[in-house]
């Protein structure tokens, strides 16, 4: 059974950073693509980022671009989102996700909520 | 980068009844990168269909996605009391984006 495990949310401070990961099980991670989407309270889907299977493509979306990275670690199973210079606008569920070929994305982790506030 | 447009907001609907909801782009978006989700409240977003028309591992048939270009339809064809849920569209061009969502709710 595919299991995607976030960790790492919390109460930041604007300017502050986080970081976040995933554990991945029940699947071959070191051969998926994978993405983190957000999810503001009460709003729709935003698709934060794309890491490939051997970490050498790597999108972002233009609200993030320059303040979160992403990256895994095969070894470890694991991915992971490095957020800094977080904003108020950045609060939201974070969910880990597997890239289905690049078409759609065909699990998704609980989420973890970052929440950006002084 | 394209954008996708939802509608309607919300459709109210009944147990049994037929639900059609829409997904226009801005752009022509592949037929190949044209997906569905459900999400139900508190929880993660489901896949339902990809490609336009292929119904993800264990959706029901009631479930089918057409379409072409810029506009595409997901079709309930009849509405079971789980099946009420904000359902959102997805394309994948150089990055994914996804539409606002339409609500389906009980009438």
């Amino acid at each position: 059974e595919v299991q995607l495990v976030e960790s790492g949310g919390g109460l930041v401070q604007p300017g502050g950073s986080l970081r976040l990961s995933c554990e991945a099980s029940g699947f071959d991670f070191n051969r998926w693509s994978m993405n983190w989407v957000r999810q503001a309270p009460g709003k729709g889907l935003e698709w934060v980022s794309y890491i490939n299977s051997n970490n050498r493509t790597i999108y972002y979306a233009d609200p993030v671009e320059g303040r979160f990275t992403i990256s895994r670690d095969n070894a470890k199973n694991s991915l992971y989102l490095q957020m800094n210079s977080l904003r108020d606008e950045d609060t939201a569920v974070y969910y880990c996700a597997r890239d289905f070929k690049e078409m759609a994305i065909d699990y998704w982790g609980q989420g973890t909520l970052v929440t950006v506030s002084s | 980068e394209i954008v996708l447009t939802q509608s309607p907001g919300t459709l109210s609907l009944s147990p049994g009844e037929r639900a059609t909801l829409s997904c226009r782009a801005s752009q022509s978006v592949s037929s190949s990168y044209l997906a569905w989700y459900q999400q139900k409240p508190g929880q993660a977003p489901r896949l339902l269909i990809y490609g336009v028309s292929t119904r993800a591992t264990g959706i029901p048939d009631r479930f089918s996605g057409s379409g072409s270009g810029t506009d595409f339809t997901l079709t309930i064809s009849r509405l079971e009391p789980e099946d009420f849920a904000v359902y959102y569209c997805q394309q994948y061009g150089s990055s994914f984006t996804f539409g606002p969502g339409t609500k389906v709710d009980i009438k």
